[in-house]
């Protein structure tokens, strides 16, 4: 079946401006999870949706991270004023409820000029 | 608070040699812990997982891995590598020992695979 998707792939963007990154989730699983991975500082946790319930946003790293998970599927990532250490690639997991595997999708590279 | 160190950021071995990732987890309850596969510009793959079943694990791949709570440590082995395991590995631990919960990652390694 389908897998994890995320668009774009890759996302050039010069340092103050907004971007908005897309998950699309495995069919049927209710968590989602959004991952940084950058150079020095490795894979990081941002942000976690379980069903409806409030989204753990412990691992935001800054006012300028948001997201959003619309009917309880598609997710979007939101970095507002994007600065160059925000360039990384965020990735994209999802489970479900209460499973232990979380399957991971290609990931959007993202580069602040 | 849970942590993963992985030993060696890069580890190099001919085709057919013994391959040997390790990990070492840090955790106040009993941990969940997994190792995941990464090829280049691609997503992570699992591997396999160690969620308080049987100790040694088996994956995908021909790979395995032991939990060993004595010495806090979960290795990846494989007894014969393959061009094709060539990529990058992280082991991680569950946030709560529960499923659902976010995934706490090692720094990497990287597997070169000589012929």
């Amino acid at each position: 079946g389908a897998g994890v998707s995320q668009s774009p792939s890759n996302k050039v963007t010069e340092k103050g401006k907004d971007v908005e990154l897309r998950c699309d989730p495995i069919s049927g699983h209710t968590a989602l999870y959004w991952y940084r991975q950058s150079l020095g500082q490795g894979l990081e946790f941002l942000i976690y949706f379980q069903g409806n319930s409030a989204p753990d946003k412990s691992g935001l790293p800054s006012d300028r991270f948001s997201a959003e998970r619309t009917g309880g599927s598609v997710s979007t990532l939101t970095i507002q004023r994007t600065q160059q250490e925000d360039s990384a690639v965020y990735l994209c997991a999802s489970s479900f409820k209460g499973a232990d595997t979380q399957y991971f999708g290609p990931g959007t590279r993202l580069t602040v000029l | 608070a849970q942590s993963v160190t992985q030993l060696g950021s890069h580890v190099s071995v001919s085709e057919g040699a013994l391959v040997l990732l390790r990990c070492n987890y840090s955790s106040s309850v009993p941990p969940y812990l997994f190792w995941y596969v990464q090829y280049p510009n691609q997503g992570l793959q699992l591997l396999l997982k160690y969620t308080s079943a049987a100790t040694l694990v088996k994956g995908i791949n021909g790979f395995e891995a032991e939990f060993k709570k004595s010495e806090t440590s979960f290795h990846l082995t494989k007894p014969s590598a393959h061009m094709s395991d060539a990529a990058e590995y992280f082991c991680a631990v569950s946030a709560f020992n529960q499923a659902g919960t976010a995934l706490i990652f090692g720094k990497g390694t990287t597997l070169s695979v000589s012929s």
